[in-house]
């Protein structure tokens, strides 16, 4: 069975804070991608990395970055810095079989100034 | 200049009522598909198309139709509307179906039946 937990449903910060979003994922498959995607108060679902399961190095982009770690079946999201424009829902997914999204519940972050 | 998009925006309905949601993709994207939002945020996914041809059809009851008259067009047909099928409804598209390409989504449907 494939699923994706994230177990933090809401999470408030203040401004500038760091903060961290955790996923844990569940699949038996070798090969698979990761995926988060950010859904802010407008409703749209807007894409922020791929990661596949072979490439275990961090990503930074800006103020995010990723850190995938196999051994614990996990895909972190981390803002730096948080800004109130940062504040969104956001999805972490998993794909293993050719298409089919898994999504996790999602986080809700809400940045306050 | 919009990638993948979707009409109406908002629909809202009587109980019974058959409706339809459109989405058009102008990214040459060869596979499609329908997602749902429940009132959770819970994402999941209903249909997928590769090239006109349907190839992922989840547990979803049969008064969902969907329609591809195209690759880059996939329609959503829901007969007698339910209070259960509000909710928002998602397209999305990708290059091919595989698990590495990334899906984009449309901005989404929020649909509320009454």
């Amino acid at each position: 069975a494939q699923k994706v937990t994230q177990a933090q449903t809401e999470i408030s910060v203040v401004e500038k804070e760091d903060v961290t979003l955790d996923c844990v994922y569940e699949t038996r498959d070798t090969t698979y991608y990761l995926f988060w995607y950010k859904q802010p108060p407008s409703g749209e679902l807007v894409f922020l990395i791929r990661r596949n399961s072979f490439d275990e190095q961090n990503e930074i982009s800006g103020r995010y970055s990723w850190n995938f770690q196999k051994s614990t079946s996990s895909f972190n999201f981390t803002i730096t810095a948080s800004q109130v424009v940062d504040s969104a829902v956001y999805f972490c997914a998993l794909n293993a079989q050719g298409g089919k999204l898994i999504f996790g519940q999602g986080t809700e972050l809400s940045v306050k100034p | 200049d919009t990638a993948v998009s979707q009409t109406p925006k908002y629909l809202v309905t009587q109980m019974g009522n058959d409706k339809s949601i459109k989405c058009e993709q102008n990214l040459g994207h060869d596979t499609m598909y329908w997602y749902k939002q429940d009132s959770k945020k819970f994402l999941k996914i209903m249909f997928s198309y590769n090239n006109k041809e349907l190839i992922i059809n989840e547990t979803v009851p049969n008064r969902f139709s969907p329609k591809s008259p195209d690759k880059a067009h996939l329609n959503l047909h829901i007969n007698s509307l339910e209070l259960g099928d509000s909710a928002v409804y998602f397209c999305a598209s990708s290059q091919v179906a595989s698990l590495v390409e990334t899906q984009y989504f449309g901005p989404g449907t929020r649909l509320l039946v009454l």
